[in-house]
């Protein structure tokens, strides 16, 4: 089955700094990696997600990348504020499987 | 918007004691899971569930049972609790396999 490696699993930040957290996936026929964000006493939200057509993706002040050859995307948080504090997930979902492969976090602390 | 309610966000039971967790989704959805959430362990799938009725095993389904009798409501059973599954349990929903992972909020257990 598929594993999702994710690092680093604490990172701690400056605000204003950027932000980037990576994962990398086994199985070369996963094309859908999405991104969770998860806040202090709440469930996991979606913050964004990228399919296996298309190398990178922005909203604001978050991108990902994503490298098929080397199997291996990022998270990139730019102009990292206090409130972008939160255990981040990274993910990966084969074709025909509804369920997603998860990484095991990061933990990211923005300091004012 | 979508939401995922689990009914109980704090339990605390003892050892041998049979556990429910309720999950009800409000959009529809197919597809429901139920993960645990352990530090340094990410989220690991429990099981899944893709229509009424039917149920299927995850990565680590032993020492848990589920139910889904309507198609708004999963539940996962402990049917003789013990320490080691003190943790926190996350239930999420999904319309189809390309689509958004909703979770609820999560429900944390404590078995003592």
């Amino acid at each position: 089955g598929e594993n999702v490696e994710q690092h680093p699993s604490t990172l701690s930040v400056q605000e204003g700094d950027s932000a980037v957290i990576k994962c990398t996936y086994s199985d070369s026929a996963s094309n859908y990696f999405p991104w969770y964000k998860q806040e202090l006493g709440k469930g996991p939200q979606l913050i964004i997600d990228i399919r296996s057509n298309v190398g990178e993706k922005k909203d604001q002040r978050i991108a990902v990348t994503l490298n098929k050859t080397a199997k291996h995307f990022s998270l990139h948080i730019t102009e990292t504020q206090p409130e972008d504090s939160a255990v981040y997930f990274c993910a990966a979902r084969t074709p025909g499987y509804s369920t997603l492969t998860f990484g095991k976090g990061t933990m990211l602390l923005v300091s004012p | 918007d979508v939401k995922v309610t689990q009914s109980s966000r704090y339990l605390v039971k003892r050892t041998g004691e049979k556990v429910f967790l309720e999950c009800v989704q409000d959009m529809d959805h197919e597809n429901m899971f139920w993960y645990r959430q352990d530090p340094g362990l990410g989220l690991r799938l429990i099981y899944f569930s893709y229509d009424v009725k039917m149920k299927e095993k995850g990565d680590i389904p032993e020492g848990y049972s589920v139910s889904r009798e309507k198609k708004e409501r999963f539940s996962l059973i402990l049917e003789s609790a013990s320490t080691n599954q003190t943790s926190m349990y996350l239930c999420a929903s999904v319309q189809s396999i390309n689509g958004e992972l909703f979770f609820g909020e999560g429900s944390r257990l404590t078995v003592l």
